[in-house]
């Protein structure tokens, strides 16, 4: 099984920040990653796909990077409604996992 | 509007058996394949099982295979697992996900029902 880590578990930040979190694999999943924003109270919602492909409707501040093993979701400019926990997930292979979460705040 | 909505949770035994159900429209559901994912506080986010859009492949995590078993109904729009020998640590918020493309890939996901195992 891939198992997934994310660093930092929780990142402090203001409006108008760039922040980077960090996704690492257990072993190769190649590009097979999604990027996941979840709120208090709702579903986690898709940002990005195949590590870097923006999902329809995602704004373009929202960016993805890397394969491999180790990946990293981009926010420049961060908005208030980006304060939100940020999940990993990769597809590469069954069973699917997730990473335990990156909370803004 | 793609809906996916999500029903049958509660309160049951330690032992005891629930039917979770997932009812999708605004979009073609016997062309996706879906998933059921479940939330807890203490583990996260943890996939449970997949099936394909004929279910002809189906697939689960460990921790619920032999106990857990997903189907679909197309005509009706539905997905569904069954869940037998209910534990504790199996109390969670279950979703059910719809896949984009590639198997685990999922785009959308339901609100979400909740399941309390417990004496």
């Amino acid at each position: 099984d891939a198992q997934m880590t994310q660093s930092p578990s929780t990142l402090s930040a203001s409006v108008g920040d760039s922040i980077t979190i960090s996704c690492r694999a257990s072993h190769n999943i190649h590009n097979w990653l999604a990027w996941y924003q979840q709120k208090p109270g709702k579903a986690p919602k898709l940002l990005i796909y195949l590590a870097s492909n923006l999902e329809s409707g995602v704004p373009s501040r929202f960016g993805g990077s890397g394969s491999g093993t180790e990946f990293s979701l981009t926010i420049s400019s961060l908005q208030p409604d980006d304060f939100a926990t940020y999940y990993c997930h990769q597809y590469n292979n069954f069973p699917f996992t997730f990473g335990p979460g990156t909370k803004v705040d | 509007e793609v809906q996916l909505v999500e029903s049958g949770g509660g309160l049951v035994k330690p032992g005891g058996s629930l039917r979770l159900s997932c009812a999708a429209s605004g979009f073609p559901f016997s062309s996706y394949s879906m998933n059921w994912i479940r939330q807890t506080p203490e583990k996260g986010l943890e996939w449970l099982s997949y099936i394909n859009w004929n279910s002809g492949d189906t697939r689960y995590a460990d921790s619920v295979r032999g106990r857990f078993t997903i189907s679909r109904d197309n005509a009706r729009g539905s997905l569904y697992l069954q869940m037998n020998s209910l534990r504790a640590d199996d109390s969670a918020l279950y979703y059910c996900a719809r896949d984009k493309g590639s198997a685990g890939n999922s785009d959308f996901w339901g609100q979400g029902t909740l399941v309390t195992v417990s004496s």
